[in-house]
């Protein structure tokens, strides 16, 4: 198993620009995350989905869209870049197995991304 | 609204001597606590969990005790070795619903052989 795959690893855009960022699980899990980090300030959630077809809004949501098409793709888009979504973009997914309390969230190795 | 805390770092030690990362959280409800690592150039990978108040998660020598009383989760380790330099993120989530993790900020941790 591949786990949590990000792509691209690296990237750098102009301000204005749009992309799409890539993030693809092999583990059949329901639910899917995007996350940013950025110096002193954790991990903070961007957007996230429950299932295939569903998104919802995170903590820091402004500027991104998200798309979850099918289960096992979770897309990250910047319709028009601007140097404050210059960071490290995390995906992690995971489910609940049955009779648990929580369950564990896998994580990508992150894009870097640098918008200037 | 939920939030953790974490001691500021860079924390520097020399092999072999004791790790004491703190961790404070704020939050309704019952929530799991969590420790990820991050180590240079990867992703986060889950350290160690507990979900209900003096549960001990414990992996690869460290260990964290939920504690309800002073709502902490501090990260211990009795001998460190230079392979557990790392970014340390301390992370809570309710139970319910889709589980989304509420991060501290990270603390990043150098030992010298």
């Amino acid at each position: 198993n591949a786990g949590v795959t990000q792509t691209p690893k690296f990237r750098v855009l102009k301000t204005g620009q749009s992309m799409t960022l890539l993030c693809a699980q092999d583990m059949n899990h329901e639910y899917m995350y995007w996350y940013r980090q950025d110096p002193g300030m954790g991990l903070r959630l961007i957007h996230y989905s429950v299932g295939e077809g569903t998104t919802a809004k995170g903590e820091v949501p402004d500027g991104y869209n998200v798309s979850r098409l099918k289960k096992q793709n979770f897309l990250l888009g910047l319709e028009s870049a601007a140097p404050s979504q210059t960071s490290v973009y995390f995906c992690a997914s995971s489910h609940k197995p049955a009779g648990t309390r929580t369950f564990e969230q896998y994580f990508g190795p992150g894009t870097r991304l640098t918008v200037t | 609204g939920n939030s953790v805390t974490q001691m500021e770092g860079p924390v520097t030690l020399s092999e072999e001597a004791f790790l004491t990362i703190n961790c404070t959280y704020t939050a309704t409800g019952y929530p799991s606590l969590f420790w990820y690592v991050q180590y240079p150039g990867e992703g986060l990978q889950l350290l160690l969990k507990a979900t209900k108040a003096d549960d001990k998660g414990s992996n690869k020598g460290f260990e964290a005790t939920y504690r309800k009383e002073t709502t902490s989760f501090h990260l211990e380790k009795g001998s460190v070795q230079v392979s557990d330099s790392a970014v340390y993120f301390c992370a809570l989530s309710n139970p319910q619903g889709a589980q989304k993790l509420v991060f501290g900020q990270g603390t990043r941790l150098t030992i010298n052989p």
